[in-house]
């Protein structure tokens, strides 16, 4: 596609339930990156991957986030049990390659009551 | 330890007026350095970025920024300041390990 594509845009959840996310990467962008956007703050990175591989979770807050890119092109973050200062957008970022610049998504806010 | 820290949380400047948004960055390694703009409601969008070469660095809707080695700073540039330009400025740099560090932002108010 044109850009990095997120769905949904906005994600209302109960504490407790569990939340999917999703991210399409701009076609044949090696690298994929999910950050996680508090309000008034900057990206924080949750978790990078080249193609399938996950490189680098040192991220993810908690063992409740995980996050797969089974074939090497769409990506899910998955977050199980969530709590309210999960409250946030989740910001999808991909690129041709590690040291190239990231393209972002517009990002999913999720909020969780 | 890698930073970015970017001076100021709020800069407010009138329509026509230079636009300056100040980042430094603490590296020990050449870094790489960017600057992404963000519209409510949106994801962040590159302005420019500085790899390596020329240190004076052009990028889109008129910004530019200059690498200063001595002073470890990557400001952020436009010398007239449109409406249109009101938004979120992020700064970051990534070192060897090429992962993005980021500053936490500067919100940039244009008042008519």
């Amino acid at each position: 596609g044109a850009g990095v594509s997120q769905s949904p845009r906005y994600k209302v959840a109960k504490r407790g339930q569990d939340v999917a996310l999703r991210c399409d990467p701009i076609s044949g962008h090696v690298s994929l990156f999910w950050y996680q956007q508090a309000l008034g703050q900057g990206p924080e990175f949750l978790t990078y991957f080249q193609n399938e591989a996950q490189l680098d979770k040192s991220g993810l807050p908690s063992d409740r986030f995980f996050a797969e890119r089974p074939e090497g092109s769409v990506s899910t973050l998955k977050i199980q049990r969530t709590q309210q200062e999960d409250s946030a957008v989740y910001l999808c970022a991909s690129s041709l390659a590690q040291d190239q610049p990231q393209h972002f998504g517009d990002g999913t806010r999720l909020s969780i009551l | 330890a890698q930073s970015v820290t970017q001076l100021g949380s709020h800069v407010s400047v009138s329509e026509g007026a230079l636009v300056l948004l100040r980042c430094n960055y603490s590296s020990s390694v050449p870094p790489y350095l960017f600057w992404y703009v963000q519209y409510p409601n949106q994801g962040l969008q590159l302005l420019l970025k500085y790899t390596t070469g020329a240190t004076l660095v052009k990028g889109i809707n008129g910004f530019e920024a200059e690498f200063k080695k001595s002073e470890t700073s990557f400001h952020l540039t436009k010398p007239s300041a449109h409406m249109s330009d009101a938004a979120e400025y992020f700064c970051a740099g990534a070192g060897n390990n090429r992962k993005l560090i980021w500053g936490l932002g500067t919100s940039l108010a244009v008042n008519p």
